[in-house]
């Protein structure tokens, strides 16, 4: 299926680890993005990616580290967890040069942190 | 900067219902308006558009039209069913840009 996946699907770590989350699309689009969702489901970008590039950084804490492979893939390591990191993050992308910019979300990767 | 500002829930119907979320936004210029829907323990879905004032988006039975004179695309739908209970964001994209601003989001049950 074509589609936005993403893994884990549930993440538990205690305070203090290092965590990834992976993120694929094989919609052939160019731009690749993180939300994050808090436990008040408030929605708000951290990063997106256009061809490997960065090219939106919200103010996010310098452990949250996204890495672009190749244009499919989009992770976010995170370093040195917190517990305010406890959230759904979701990974997005969307076609280049569509408008509107239409994103197509994956199912969320749910990080508790203990 | 962009902000949207929707109702709180949770919104709580029953089956044949009229919905109604409103949502009113701020940006400068001609944003693109969006409403995602997040059904239970799943990621976020395109639910309708719109690009212009005016504009009339519609999908599943649900619609919303961009008001530019009130800065609002609230969205509606006639008669709710059990399976439309979901969380329901509204969203904005500026003109040319690829940054989604969403609302906080309201939840909706649809009781039999």
């Amino acid at each position: 299926d074509t589609a936005v996946s993403q893994t884990p699907k549930y993440l538990v770590t205690q305070m203090g680890n290092d965590k990834s989350i992976k993120c694929e699309q094989n919609l052939g689009h160019d731009t690749m993005y993180w939300y994050k969702q808090d436990s008040k489901k408030f929605l708000k970008i951290m990063f997106s990616y256009n061809n490997k590039e960065l090219i939106i950084n919200e103010t996010v804490p310098n452990r949250f580290s996204p890495k672009s492979p190749d244009k499919a893939h989009l992770n976010l390591h995170i370093n040195s967890l917190e517990l305010g990191d406890s959230a759904v993050y979701f990974c997005a992308s969307s076609p280049l040069g569509t408008s509107p910019n239409e994103q197509y979300f994956g199912p969320g990767t749910r990080l508790t942190v203990t | 900067g962009n902000s949207v500002t929707q109702m709180e829930g949770p919104v709580t119907l029953s089956e044949e219902a009229f919905l109604t979320i409103n949502c009113t936004y701020t940006a400068t210029g001609y944003p693109s308006l969006f409403w995602y829907v997040q059904y239970p323990g799943e990621g976020l879905q395109l639910l309708l558009k719109a690009t212009k004032a005016d504009d009339k988006g519609s999908n599943k039975g649900f619609e919303a039209t961009y008001r530019k004179e009130t800065t609002s695309f609230h969205l509606e739908k006639g008669s709710v069913q059990v399976s439309d209970s979901a969380v329901y964001f509204c969203a904005l994209i500026q003109a040319a840009g690829n940054k989604l601003t969403f609302g906080g989001g309201t939840r909706v049950l649809v009781k039999p």
